[in-house]
This record gives structure tokens, sequence and C-alpha cells, in this order.
């Protein structure tokens, strides 16, 4: 399967801390995106990086890319209380898109 | 701008009847896409148009469910019957055409089959 994995599942920080999560993919892509979803919400477009990428800013927000290693980090920097949500990648192959399983962020006040 | 609609937000169905979920893209968007969210999981796309004609349905369990997307903007996604495991939550999604580019999602429906 195509579908991306995250890792942690589950993350717990400090308002203020960085937060990192991490995706890993099996087989070739195009390019690979973040999403954020708030409980209960559809998901958000953070940022996309494409394969021949290796690190994209936006904002507190910065993905790295490694298609040798077939795996791809989000860092957020600064964690606010509201950047608690699952965070899912997607990795991307034409027409094709996958989602993972999915981070879930709390970020404590 | 306005973003992508969906309605109903929430069902709840006995197992065996059926149910059908409305969705409006973003104005101008040709690609729209339907995905599954089990609880916990990321979502599984069920079905991708352009325009008004399918790209892929590779994962759509034909048997129950059903999609159209008449006139190429509204789409209309059906499950006939239900059974316990299509609980879920069903996103809408759109972009601007097929391909890699982001795509913007509705809030979803939350379907609970009892």
């Amino acid at each position: 399967s195509q579908q991306g994995e995250e890792d942690p599942q589950a993350l717990s920080i400090q308002e203020g801390e960085n937060a990192t999560m991490n995706c890993s993919y099996k087989t070739s892509i195009n390019n690979l995106q973040w999403y954020r979803q708030n409980s209960g919400r559809g998901l958000v477009h953070l940022i996309l990086i494409r394969s021949n990428e290796r690190e994209k800013h936006s904002g507190r927000l910065r993905v790295t890319l490694d298609t040798s290693k077939k795996s791809s980090s989000l860092l957020i920097t600064a964690s606010r209380a509201a950047d608690t949500a699952s965070y899912f990648c997607a990795t991307v192959l034409g027409n094709q898109f996958y989602f993972g399983t999915g981070t879930s962020l709390t970020v404590i006040p | 701008e306005a973003g992508v609609a969906q309605s109903p937000r929430y069902k709840i169905i006995e197992k065996r009847q059926s149910v059908a979920f409305w969705c409006n893209p973003i104005s101008g968007h040709a690609t729209l896409y339907w995905y599954q969210q089990i609880l916990g999981q990321g979502p599984k796309l069920l079905i991708q148009f352009q325009n008004n004609g399918v790209v892929d349905d590779s994962q759509l369990p034909k048997d129950r469910f059903s999609a159209e997307r008449l006139k190429g903007v509204d789409s209309t996604l059906k499950i006939q019957p239900a059974k316990l495991e299509d609980s879920a939550v069903y996103l809408c999604a759109s972009s601007l055409m097929a391909g890699p580019y982001e795509q913007y999602f509705g809030p979803g429906t939350r379907l609970t089959v009892t």
C-alpha cells in the first residue's frame, strides 16, 4: 500500500515547545502534503513539498523530505494551544492521494 | 471565497436503510473527491470526479455505494443498504483540477449506523 504512516500516533507537549511528527511511505511520489484536522472538522491544507525539494518553510511550520528514505517530517515551532489537532501526511502520485494514519497533537496551555 | 459545503452534518440510520450525502464544491473547482474516514484513521478515497466524469472509483464498494456529479458541480454519495461498518465521517473535497494539487475539504457528514 502507498499509504503513509505517521509517528508518533499521539504527542502531548507544553505550549511553547516544538512538535515533530514523521511520515513514512512506500513508493514514489510527485509531492507530499501535510494537513491538519481539528476535532469534528474537515482537513485543512498546511504545506506541500515536491519530490525534488528537501525542505520547505511556512510560518511556524518546517517540512523536510528525504525521498531516499521515503520519509518526511513536520516541525511546528513555538506551539500554541490552538495547534491541538490531528495531523496527516498525504502522499501524491499523479491523481492518487493516500492519507496516512495521523498524529494526534495535544498542546497543553 | 465560499468553502466546500456538505449536508447533512450528522445522520443516524439503522442497518439496511439507505442514506444520501450532498456536496457543493468550491466554485470553479473541476475535481471533486469523496473520502471515508473511520474513527482514528486517515481519510480513504472512495471516488474522484473530474467535472462529471469518474477518474478513480477503485475503492468504492459498488455493491452498496454509488455517487454522481451531475453537470460537473454538486455531487451526491449514496449508501444502500447501509451496514454497521459504514459508520464513519464522509468527507467531500475539491481541487482546481486533477493531479498533485492541494485539496479543500468540507466539514464532513458523520454517519452512525445502528
